[in-house]
């Protein structure tokens, strides 16, 4: 069974760098099936993909997010980083890592329980 | 466009059958997933690919797709229902995913 666990700060100072990992258990990074993802959600809002990273190394980011974000990877493969620069209170948010299953359909099968991030001074 | 559309709200009494749906140009070329959301808890996903469930999903749970438009249906809704849903597909590109803006259905 697959499990995932964020961890990191819940509050980031505007235009600081948000920073949060993601801890797979009974999984690895490394696999060439699945995308490691992070996903957020701002509070009452919808979900927002923020990027993947695929087989130790591949990224791919939300076009909108792109210039801001980097995912990687630890030489364990059994954890993936999420860091955002530049942040202001529209980061604010619930972020979530999750399992994605390469192919034409996304299916987030295995999810964390999500970390509140909230960006104030 | 890389945007997929969902109604806000659906309402659905006990028993009944209520049909959510997904509009996207992408969804031309891909096949939507499916998300139940519950208040303060993670998405689970309900319905992924032409319309396959994960294990443990209940069979009330079923998709389709014609044209642009996928859609969700729940045949015998219960109050365990109740929640928010989530429609998911890759964007045109294929390079990215996108979410719909999410139907809150209301079991009466």
């Amino acid at each position: 069974q697959v499990q995932l666990q964020e961890s990191g700060p819940g509050l980031v100072k505007p235009s600081e760098t948000l920073s949060l990992t993601c801890v797979v258990s009974g999984g690895s990074v490394s696999s060439s099936s699945y995308y490691w993802t992070w996903i957020r959600q701002p509070p009452g809002r919808g979900l927002e993909w923020i990027g993947y990273i695929y087989n130790s190394g591949t990224t791919n980011y939300n076009p909108s997010l792109e210039s801001r974000v980097t995912i990687s990877g630890d030489t364990s493969n059994t954890q993936f980083t999420l860091r955002l620069t530049s942040v202001t209170a529209a980061d604010t948010a619930v972020y979530y890592c999750a399992r994605d299953t390469v192919g034409a359909s996304p299916s987030f099968d295995f999810w964390g329980q999500g970390s509140l991030v909230t960006v104030s001074s | 466009s890389s945007e997929l559309t969902q109604d806000p709200a659906v309402s659905v009494a006990l028993g009944q059958t209520v049909r959510i749906t997904c509009q996207g140009d992408s969804l031309r070329i891909y096949y939507a997933s499916w998300y139940q959301q519950k208040p303060g808890l993670a998405p689970v996903l309900v319905i992924y690919a032409k319309n396959n469930r994960p294990s443990g999903i209940s069979d009330r749970f079923s998709g389709s797709k014609l044209g642009k438009t996928a859609s969700l249906t729940i045949t015998g809704a219960q109050a365990e229902d109740e929640a928010d849903y989530y429609c998911g597909a890759r964007d045109s590109s294929g390079n990215s995913v996108v979410f719909g803006g999410g139907t809150k259905v209301t079991v009466l």
